[in-house]
């Protein structure tokens, strides 16, 4: 079973523009959540999404957004970026349909703005 | 206060050794409790996955929860080099998961 995808793996982008991350869930599996993963922070939850819509949202400025698809594919965008959003931005998934489903992490995007 | 409190360590020990690795949290309204284990360059991996307070055994790995106290542990038996990584704890609160600082672990040979 194919576990989660994420692309790009890398990106290089300057200040002020905009990105879009793309993360592929386990087939099946519903509920797609976002991290933030930074050496000051630790890993920080962005949003998590299930069958499409918005479930729960994390203490990151709007500037941060995202999306699911009838799929259950997500992407995640960052507009106006600054040199603080270089991280690693993770995406999990889990089948969503109960609290005590554990979540399954991809390898992430290492998003660097120069 | 952060919700869940974890020593980044590093943590270097010698190959065979016991490792133990703790976490507190704050929050006793959380119920599931995982550790996660992350190399470099690659996305954190669900190692345990617990709900109850006391033990559970998965080869040389045992976590530990001790809900009155608000402490989980993770215990790895006869330790080796490639067990060398980052240990992240995490706690289910509602549909997030809340994750500690993460203690990087290093076994020697």
């Amino acid at each position: 079973k194919a576990g989660v995808t994420q692309t790009p793996r890398y990106l290089i982008k300057t200040r002020g523009q905009q990105v879009t991350l793309s993360c592929s869930p386990i087939s099946g599996h519903r509920s797609v959540s976002w991290y933030q993963q930074t050496p000051g922070q630790g890993l920080q939850f962005l949003f998590e999404y299930f069958s499409e819509t918005q479930r729960n949202k994390g203490n990151f400025p709007g500037r941060f957004s995202g999306r699911q698809f009838s799929n259950s594919r997500s992407e995640m965008n960052v507009s106006t970026l600054e040199l603080g959003d270089s991280a690693l931005y993770l995406c999990a998934s889990s089948l969503g349909d109960r609290v005590d489903q554990p979540q399954h992490f991809g390898d992430g995007t290492r998003l660097s703005i120069l | 206060q952060k919700e869940v409190e974890q020593d980044p360590g590093p943590l270097s020990v010698p190959e065979g050794a016991i490792v133990s690795l703790n976490c507190t949290y704050s929050n006793s309204a959380f119920q599931y409790f995982m550790w996660y284990r992350q190399y470099s360059r690659k996305g954190p991996e669900l190692l345990m996955y617990t709900y109850s307070s006391g033990n559970k055994e998965d080869g040389r790995f045992t976590a530990q929860v001790d809900k009155s106290s608000k402490y989980i542990s993770l215990f790895i038996r006869d330790s080796q080099p490639s067990d060398s990584a980052t240990y992240l704890c995490a706690i289910q609160g509602a549909q997030k998961l809340v994750f500690g600082q993460g203690t990087r672990l290093t076994i020697n040979p």
